[in-house]
């Protein structure tokens, strides 16, 4: 157990929807990373916050946005849902902000778009 | 070409086999080097990280990176059953960290 913490586990949900998948990072990281994986992309870096403030961003989407709260939580919404967007996504967590920081990943969420 | 290429496998091999993994990547940039492990439906896990050209050795794991080759590698000595999992190399600079798309193995008692 990596300590960090997702919710839901699993979601099924219709194209053109809108989910707030949520993360909670470890206890004392200020770092809070999202990836989406899939079968034919494998894992691929979305977006990194740093004590609520974002620090980077990779692939993603304009019709996916994050934040990260004062309490460190963070979220991603994905709107507009398409069948492309079903992947598992995780969420990492890291002490610093750094170039090379090490990242805890939890268990993911799984999404199903119909 | 992709920056980083990793052969997906599937890869089978009987327990006590020595195990290879590598990935070859084409961005110099490239400053740490980290291999995760992946159990199926769960999120991967910090196995070996790097910094510079050379071997880190951790028990039965030994991390190579050869940069003059653009080229990393993982070696899993004595391997056991509990090791079936998909092997994912990553690589990074300024932030942004670049995953393979994983080895799958499957060591067989």
């Amino acid at each position: 157990d990596s300590g960090v913490t997702q919710t839901p586990k699993h979601l099924i949900t219709a194209t053109g929807q809108r989910v707030t998948l949520r993360c909670s990072p470890r206890s004392g990281d200020l770092s809070v990373y999202w990836y989406q994986q899939s079968l034919d992309q494998g894992l691929q870096f979305l977006i990194h916050y740093y004590n609520g403030e974002e620090r980077a961003k990779g692939n993603i989407l304009e019709r996916f946005s994050a934040q990260q709260f004062p309490d460190l939580h963070s979220e991603l919404n994905l709107s507009s849902l398409e069948l492309g967007d079903s992947a598992l996504y995780f969420c990492a967590s890291s002490v610093g902000g750094g170039d090379a920081e090490t990242q805890y990943f939890g268990p993911g969420t799984r999404l199903l778009v119909l | 070409q992709k920056e980083v290429e990793q052969d997906p496998g599937p890869l089978s091999v009987p327990e006590g086999a020595i195990v290879s993994l590598n990935c070859t990547y084409s961005n110099s940039a490239f400053q740490y080097f980290m291999w995760y492990r992946q159990y199926s439906r769960k999120g991967p896990e910090l196995l070996m990280y790097t910094y510079s050209s050379g071997n880190k050795e951790d028990g039965r794991f030994t991390a190579q990176v050869d940069k003059s080759s653009k080229y990393i590698s993982l070696f899993i000595r004595d391997s056991q059953p509990s090791d079936s999992a998909t092997y994912l190399c990553a690589m990074g600079s300024q932030g942004n960290l670049i995953f393979g798309k994983g080895t799958k193995l499957s060591v067989k008692p």
